[in-house]
């Protein structure tokens, strides 16, 4: 189902440390898992992405662990910079046919200088 | 590539006009898009899904007749807020899914545009 929240958990991260944002799907059936990056006031931005039949996937800082037994997905990202800071979403969804993309709460990410 | 670009980024309107906002995919054909509302610290919430050519798909709660969706061609999608209420104030932000590419799952959004109604 979708998540609703009014108070987005937040995560403090130094400058320079690894930072770990976690998410809870929702859809047993969902085989295709995104992470975006919302910036205040802008469209959420592809991170990286992950299908159902691997359960670890690296980007570019970036690395994205799915854990289908729990339905939990990770997003890591090292060496974390100021420029990191914005809400990080996970969305699940079907591949193929009709894609209905379901989003997670959202973790608020501040990079502490 | 695969840029999606939103028109206006701002709109400030009265209560009980109407409202159009446009969604382009620019370097790219997009046989989906998609709809979403997202109101201040909560996630997005998918209003409905345009398919080029045919009726959107609404979802649960959303009034068809009230968020008019048009999908003319494989670049462009408009969402009309008709008869505007306060209520509606959002940040409505499109998403489109590449046709025939390499993956066709992946959604990419575009910039949202800020609707305030006064």
């Amino acid at each position: 189902g979708e998540s609703v929240g009014l108070h987005l958990p937040t995560l403090s991260v130094q400058e320079g440390d690894n930072s770990i944002i976690n998410c809870a799907y929702s859809n047993s059936a969902s085989d295709y898992f995104i992470w975006y990056k919302q910036e205040s006031g802008k469209g959420p931005q592809f991170i990286i992405d992950i299908r159902s039949n691997m359960d670890k996937r690296q980007g570019q800082r970036v690395t994205v662990l799915l854990n289908k037994t729990v339905k939990h997905l990770s997003l890591q990202i090292a060496a974390t910079q100021p420029g990191d800071s914005a809400v990080y979403f996970c969305a699940e969804n079907l591949s193929g046919g009709y894609q209905k993309v379901t989003f997670g709460t959202g973790t608020k990410l501040q990079v502490i200088p | 590539g695969a840029v999606v670009s939103q028109h206006p980024s701002r709109v400030i309107c009265k209560s009980g006009t109407s409202v159009k906002i446009e969604c382009r995919s620019l370097d790219f054909q997009a046989t989906t898009m998609f709809w979403y509302r997202q109101f201040p610290k909560q996630s997005l919430m998918l209003m409905a899904t345009s398919n080029e050519g045919s009726k959107a798909t609404y979802e649960q709660g959303v009034e068809k007749d009230k968020f008019l969706i048009n999908h003319a061609s494989l670049t462009l999608s408009t969402l009309t807020v008709t008869s505007a209420h306060p209520e509606d104030s959002s940040f409505y932000i499109c998403s489109a899914r590449v046709y025939g590419g390499k993956n066709t799952d992946t959604q990419y959004f575009g910039p949202g545009t800020r609707l305030t109604v006064l």
